[in-house]
Formats: structure tokens, sequence, C-alpha cells
């Protein structure tokens, strides 16, 4: 049981690149989660999806996308990344749709680096 | 709003000796309240959380945390603090229906 993995672990871009950010969970959740940390500002909400189908934004949505694959997967892409997303990216999970009281199990993050 | 706030950013204990993280919230209904850790270069790992019930929660690896309806807060407190126990803690809050709200987070150095 590897609970919520992600990859890659690190990535380095050049200003207007894009890529895709890939997070798995092996832990039947419905929800998950993709937050991005940044030095004194805690953890942020980029996007959410509560179950298999939707998705939603969170606090910080701009520039990035989102896809729910399927139950197991939620991608975040960045169509054209900027230096202001250099961060470190962390993805979620939590076992029921929409409850709010559910603990959120976190993978290791994707520390990126835009140039 | 809902928001969360942890006034130090850093907190620094010997070892043995008692610890507290500090937290207040404001939300305008009932809080869920949670603590985690992270520890470098890693993701967060859930401690503890208040939903309803008894105020005093206690958690994995010897940490409790009180709830305070009057003082909004909810700190962490552990009686004997462990060197292992550096990291960085952040305390979290949503009620229905609201998306979780973490706080900038407080980093705890314990020394030998």
């Amino acid at each position: 049981n590897a609970g919520v993995t992600q990859t890659p672990k690190f990535q380095v871009l050049k200003t207007g690149q894009s890529m895709t950010l890939q997070c798995a969970q092996d832990m039947n959740h419905n929800s998950m989660y993709w937050y991005r940390q940044d030095p004194g500002m805690g953890l942020r909400l980029i996007y959410y999806s509560a179950s298999e189908g939707t998705t939603d934004k969170g606090e910080v949505p701009n520039g990035y996308n989102v896809s729910r694959l399927n139950k197991r997967e939620f991608s975040l892409r960045l169509e054209s990344a900027a230096p202001s997303q250099t961060s470190v990216y962390f993805c979620a999970s939590s076992l029921t749709s929409g409850s709010t009281r559910e603990t959120q199990y976190f993978g290791p993050g994707t520390r990126l680096l835009v140039l | 709003a809902q928001s969360v706030a942890q006034p130090e950013d850093q907190v620094n204990v010997a070892e043995g000796n008692p610890l507290t993280v500090k937290c207040t919230y404001s939300v305008s209904g009932n809080p869920y309240l949670f603590w985690y850790v992270q520890y470098p270069n890693r993701g967060l790992q859930f401690l503890l959380k208040y939903i309803t019930g008894d105020n005093l929660v206690k958690g994995s690896y010897g940490f409790e945390a009180e709830f305070n309806k009057s003082q909004t807060s909810f700190h962490l407190k552990k009686p004997s603090a462990l060197v292992s126990d550096s990291a960085l803690y952040f305390c979290a809050v949503n009620q229905a229906g609201t998306a979780l709200i973490f706080g900038k987070g407080t980093t705890l150095s314990v020394s030998s």
C-alpha cells in the first residue's frame, strides 16, 4: 500500500514550457486535491476533485488545469509555466466525497523550479 | 471568511521540556480543526483532529491538542519534547462545505 504517490519528484522548466504533474492513490479514496506550498504561506488549494468526473477550483487556480483521469489518478497541468509557479506541489486524497471532516493524506511532493 | 493563524514562526524548546505550538482560528460556524507535521523534504503527515466531542484530542507520537471555543484556539502540546519532533507544524481549519485552510506553519526546533 503506497498511499499517495507523485511524479516527478523534481523538475526544472523554462518560462513558457508545459508539463504535467502526476498523482495516484491506492486507498480507494473518492476526493483528491492539489496544493502548492510557498515559504511563509502555508499550503494553498489549487484544484480539487470531490469524486471521479468532477473538478473544482480552489484558492489559486490561475495558470493550472487538472484532469481526474479515473478514481486513482489526478493530474495537474501547467500549460505555460511562469517563474511565479516555482513552488512545491502536493497532492492529497481523502476517503469521502465532499466531506470536509475527513483526514487528507498527502504525497511526498514535487519541487518545481521555473527559470 | 474562515482563517487560521499560527502566531509563532519558530518555537525552540529543550529536549525533555514540554512544548506548545499555538493556533487560533476564525470561522462562522462549528470548526473542524487539524494538525499536520512536515519533516524535511517530505509530505504532510496527519497528527490529530477535532471534529466534535471531548475538547482534549490525543494524536500520534504523544501529541495532543485542546479545543478552546471561547478563545478560538487549538494549541498543539506534548509533555516531553524529543529531538525527533523537530519539524514544521501546520494547523488547518474548515467547516461543513468549505475547503481546508492551512496556517503558515510553525517550525519546531528541539535541542539536545
